[in-house]
Parts: structure tokens; C-alpha cells; sequence
């Protein structure tokens, strides 16, 4: 099946840095990805959709100066944690669909786990 | 408004079969997904169905998509303690492309 590969798995931070977390899509084409934030037993809270080319759409209540999402490519991702805070520790995972797959198909990375210090 | 609901628990015996339900509330979703988490990883992709379809079935795994109802269940044959794990239903919105998780229902198998 598809792969969508994040990097890094884990990252551990001073608070006020800024951190980088990469999406990508290792055999397919990813038009569309989305970007989501999972706490400690609870579900997926969708951030923001980012298409190809074109600036993000972010969900209601998510600071886009906070998290900045860049799509430079159809096969990256990346999502910016500015001056980071404890309370944005969490576990941040992101998707694609692709251009060349069947339009239902949604495949998630691995995972980036943050701890801010 | 966007929900997608699920049950937090099932607890089933080794051997037997898994039902996992989920109730949804947008009718022009397209696609509807289950997703698996084991402890500290990401979300495999078990499976998806098409809104125009009932009932889609690949192995052990069977998905039933009742539309009037907006519900949606997985159910798993022969269930294994390698099915123990987080099982989240998804919801594609069509109207703004954007998938909608429930809360995810953990299952336990008891031997």
C-alpha cells in the first residue's frame, strides 16, 4: 500500500523554539494533506488542509501563525510549531490522498510525538 | 454539524467476532474509513466503503453502511489479540474535503 513517511517520530524542545515536522508521500503523488493533533486518549482533531501550491485552509480555533503549513511539493509536507509551548506537547500526525490513487483512499504517517520543555 | 460518534469500549472473547458501531451525521459524505491505532503509533488504514454502497468485505473484516440511518459498523471474524487496539471511524464531508474522526473505540480480547 501507499507510505506516508513523518519525520522526525519524536522531538523533544526547549519552550520558545521552534520546531519542524516533515509529511511525506514516498510512492504517490499527495495532493491534498491534512494535518492532525491526537492528545493522550483522545481522538484526531483535524488542524488544517493543505493543497498543493496554495496556502492552507485552517480549522476554527487553530493559530495559523502558530502552525505554519507549507505544501511545496506533491510529495511534502511540513508543518512549523513557532515558539513553542508545553502545552503544544502532543502527538502530531499528518495524511495524504493522492493524485494517482483511488479518491477514497487516505493514508497516514507514522506520527511525530513533541514534548515541549 | 460535524460528529461522528462511537462507542469508548468493546471487550470481546478470542475466537469470537467484533462489532464496532459508529453513527455519522453528514448525509452527503462520500467516503466513510476504519482506522486501527496500536499504543504510540499512527493510524493504519483497514478499510473504506463509497457512501453508495452497503456492504464491503475483505477477509476478516466486513463493513455494513446503513445510509437512511447514517450508521456504520466493522465488524471483525475470529477475532485475535493482535486486533487489540484503537479503532477510530472517519467520515470524508464532502463539502469541504475534510475527514472527521470519532473518538475511537478500544478493543480488548479476553482469552
Amino acid at each position: 500500500g501507499a507510505v506516508v513517511s513523518q519525520h522526525p517520530s519524536r522531538v523533544i524542545c526547549k519552550s520558545g523554539t521552534s520546531v519542524k515536522i516533515e509529511c511525506r508521500s514516498l510512492d504517490f503523488q499527495a495532493t491534498t494533506m491534512f494535518w492532525y493533533r491526537q492528545f493522550p486518549k483522545q481522538s484526531l482533531m483535524l488542524m488544517a488542509t493543505s493543497n498543493e501550491g496554495s496556502k492552507a485552509t485552517y480549522e476554527q480555533g487553530v493559530e495559523k501563525d502558530k502552525f505554519l503549513i507549507n505544501h511545496a511539493s506533491l510529495t511534502l509536507s511540513t508543518l512549523t510549531v513557532t515558539s513553542a509551548h508545553p502545552e503544544d506537547s502532543s502527538f502530531y500526525i499528518c495524511s495524504a490522498r493522492g493524485l494517482d490513487r483511488d479518491a477514497g483512499e487516505l493514508f497516514f504517517g507514522e506520527g511525530s510525538r513533541l514534548t515541549v520543555l | 454539524g460535524e460528529d461522528v460518534e462511537q462507542s469508548l469500549f468493546l471487550s470481546v472473547r478470542e475466537g469470537d467476532s467484533s462489532v464496532i458501531n459508529c453513527t455519522y451525521t453528514d448525509s452527503s459524505s462520500t467516503y466513510l474509513y476504519w482506522y486501527k491505532q496500536e499504543p504510540g503509533a499512527g493510524l493504519q488504514l483497514l478499510t473504506y466503503i463509497f457512501s453508495n454502497m452497503d456492504m464491503k468485505q475483505d477477509q476478516r473484516l466486513t463493513v455494513l453502511l446503513n445510509k437512511k440511518d447514517k450508521h456504520l459498523s466493522l465488524r471483525i471474524a475470529d477475532t485475535q489479540t493482535g486486533d487489540s487496539a484503537i479503532y477510530f471511524c472517519a467520515e470524508l464531508y464532502s463539502s469541504a474535503s475534510k475527514i472527521i474522526f470519532g473518538s475511537g473505540t478500544r478493543l480488548s480480547i479476553r482469552p
